[in-house]
């Protein structure tokens, strides 16, 4: 398996314009997250799926955010319209939901510059 | 809420020098913790987990629910330590959610 598989790994894009961040977990895993990293504030969870269905999006930052997981294998996540204080590298994740044990599988994540 | 802190963003040390990454938490319940690390062009990974204890890379941490805290430490550091150290915390059961620290870069010299 090629692991969590996150698309683009580099995104420079204008303030107002839309984004979208791919992601594609690793077969056979329940749950779905995604992660923003910033040198303020760290690892943020923004929101994280169970079989496809939202679970949290308590840390989705406004309206602006949003995220979808249409079938096990893909999700996505747009924000529209961009501002330059969402530039981040924002992680997708999946995890196993039997047997959980707190392990946690990171894509490569995709860094976001928005100028 | 939960919550974790991670004080020191940047620690150097000399290799083979002892160093520990302190972490403290803040949560009611029964929490487990995790270490993570990323190393330089590598994934976020995770290192170790407090049920298992166990020692991973010459890694070890100790949950200490009196002073809420599960520092990592390792007796001589070596330079391909040099990495980004997350500590994290799930609130149990069937949470799935993982709080993480900001962060400790961690910077070995030869």
């Amino acid at each position: 398996d090629a692991g969590v598989i996150q698309s683009p790994r580099h995104e420079v894009t204008e303030m107002g314009q839309e984004v979208t961040l791919r992601c594609k977990p690793i077969s056979g895993h329940d749950y779905l997250f995604w992660y923003r990293q910033t040198m303020m504030r760290g690892l943020e969870l923004l929101i994280y799926f169970n079989n496809n269905v939202p679970i949290d999006d308590s840390g989705m930052p406004e309206d602006r955010f949003s995220a979808k997981m249409p079938n096990a294998s893909f999700s996505t996540l747009k924000i529209q319209p961009s501002e330059p204080r969402d530039s981040a590298v924002y992680f997708c994740a999946s995890s196993p939901g039997q047997g959980y044990t707190g392990e946690l599988f990171f894509g490569e994540g995709s860094r976001l510059t928005v100028l | 809420a939960q919550r974790v802190t991670q004080p020191e963003k940047l620690l150097s040390v000399f290799k083979g020098a002892p160093v520990e990454l302190k972490c403290n938490y803040s949560y009611s319940g029964s929490p487990e913790l995790f270490w993570y690390v990323q190393y330089s062009r590598q994934r976020l990974q995770l290192l170790l987990r407090h049920i298992s204890r166990e020692s991973i890379k010459g890694f070890t941490a100790d949950l200490n629910k009196g002073e809420t805290s599960f520092h990592l430490k390792k007796p001589f550091a070596q330079e391909e330590d040099s990495a980004m150290y997350y500590c994290a915390l799930n609130s149990g059961g069937s949470n799935y959610k993982l709080t993480f620290g900001k962060g400790t870069l961690l910077t070995v010299n030869p």
